[in-house]
């Protein structure tokens, strides 16, 4: 079955400790992979994506993720939290070629000041 | 610049209502356009997705429809809501080739069934 699995739900830090949410995913094929976080009162919004290519992605405010193919996974990491990082999280894949995208339970993370 | 509208915003419909809710896209042609349910813990669900007008794929059985009149506007509905059917509605665009790209996401409806 095609699934994502964020194993986090909630997580709760405080600033400048170190972020990492694990994704991890269940396909049957080539995958493109992305996250996406949703501020209070926001849209949901693009984080960073994985297509090809280096494995390790860089995408907007300092966060990260790395591609691992023979763990299935894909996980966010950031170095130094912000205040403003607090947010829901979510991971999902789109099986390339396919319309279809599938997302992970999504991670609610506090950061406190 | 593209942008994607909903409405309502906020809907609190009693059970066995009808539902309709809509979703519209600006500044692009040919997108793909899809329903997600979001509940709490349980992440998004696609409900419907679509490629062309007149074309839905349906994800998950259940008291819920999708049509596409025009080639930016998507229409979900019901014609009697279940106190399930509570949640927070997105809709969401791609360009229009498969896959490989990103998702952008509406504001979303926030519907209560009593």
């Amino acid at each position: 079955a095609q699934s994502v699995s964020q194993h986090n739900h909630h997580v709760i830090l405080s600033e400048a400790a170190s972020l990492e949410l694990g994704c991890n995913y269940s396909y049957g094929g080539t995958v493109n992979l992305f996250w996406y976080v949703q501020y209070p009162g926001q849209h949901l919004q693009l984080l960073l994506k994985y297509f090809s290519g280096d494995p390790l992605v860089k995408g907007i405010k300092g966060f990260e993720a790395e591609f691992i193919k023979s763990k299935f996974s894909f996980n966010l990491r950031k170095p130094s939290v912000q205040w403003s990082d607090t947010a829901e999280y979510f991971c999902a894949v789109n099986g390339r070629g396919t319309y279809k995208y599938i997302f992970g339970t999504g991670t609610r993370l506090k950061v406190l000041a | 610049s593209q942008t994607i509208h909903q409405w309502p915003a906020t809907l609190v419909q009693p059970v066995g209502s009808p539902l309709s809710l809509e979703c519209t896209v600006e500044g692009t042609s040919n997108p793909n356009l899809y329903w997600y349910r979001q509940a709490a813990g349980r992440g998004l669900q696609l409900l419907f997705y679509s490629v062309g007008i007149g074309q839905i794929s349906s994800e998950v059985p259940q008291n819920l429809s999708a049509s596409r009149p025009q080639d930016r506007q998507f229409i979900l509905s019901s014609k009697k809501l279940l106190l399930s059917d509570s949640g927070f509605y997105l809709c969401a665009w791609t360009p229009g080739l498969a896959g490989a790209d990103t998702q952008y996401f509406g504001p979303g409806t926030r519907l209560t069934v009593l």
